[in-house]
């Protein structure tokens, strides 16, 4: 069974760091991009970055560019999204999601079930 | 706001047809596949329509997606009261370097 699976969520003050990992299972990970999607609370989706199968392409929301990295570790079918400098506006449940195909233009099929953010003092 | 325009609600009775629109520009849709995503109560959403008209095995014919030029929808048929959930569309963005999204229709199973 596909499955992934996020973790690192918290609470954190304004300006802080946060690191998020997403872990899969059940599907060839270096076959696949996989991207980070966010939705606040009471809101729509909105994605937030998105990396190749090799790390070779990434991408990022204007929103976030400069302050979060996305990663991956093949080795150990890892994710992960280095969040720096948070705001409030960052506040949202975390998705972690496949790609549909090894590039990050193809879409994503598999979401995990999220990991709560908030940017709070 | 979202760069994808969507109506932000449609309704209908069971067993009736509906669509969602999903309006956008020639960056996005007009030179990319279109997406629809479904997103249950409380749930992560989940792939309903890809590649503008395909649908992922487990999804019910019922749902179909079309697009044309800049627009696309997504047409559910028969419809249930589990239908009942947040319709989401996606695209490549160009211009972005990046996935954007319709704002979301939530729909509602009178």
């Amino acid at each position: 069974e596909v499955q992934l699976v996020e973790s690192g969520g918290g609470l954190v003050q304004p300006g802080r760091s946060l690191r998020l990992s997403c872990a899969a299972s059940g599907f060839k990970f270096d076959d696949y991009a996989m991207h980070w999607v966010r939705q606040a609370p009471g809101k729509g989706l909105e994605w937030v970055s998105g990396i190749s199968w090799n790390s070779g392409r990434i991408g990022y929301a204007d929103s976030v560019k400069g302050r979060f990295t996305i990663s991956r570790d093949n080795a150990k079918n890892s994710l992960y999204l280095q969040m720096n400098s948070l705001r409030a506006e960052d506040t949202a449940l975390y998705y972690c999601a496949k790609g549909l195909m090894v590039v990050v233009t193809r879409g994503f099929d598999i979401w995990g079930q999220g990991t709560m953010v908030t940017v709070s003092s | 706001q979202s760069v994808l325009t969507q109506p932000p609600s449609a309704s209908g009775t069971p067993g009736q047809r509906v669509t969602i629109s999903c309006s956008g520009s020639s960056s996005d849709i007009g030179s990319n596949y279109v997406y629809w995503y479904q997103q249950l109560p409380g749930t992560a959403p989940k792939l309903l329509i890809y590649r503008n008209n395909q649908r992922p095995s487990g999804v019910p014919d019922r749902f179909s997606g079309s697009k044309s030029g800049t627009s696309a929808s997504l047409a559910i048929s028969g419809l249930r009261s589990e239908d009942e959930a947040d319709y989401y569309c996606a695209s490549w963005d160009d211009s972005l370097s990046g996935w954007v999204f319709g704002g979301g229709t939530k729909l509602t199973v009178l």
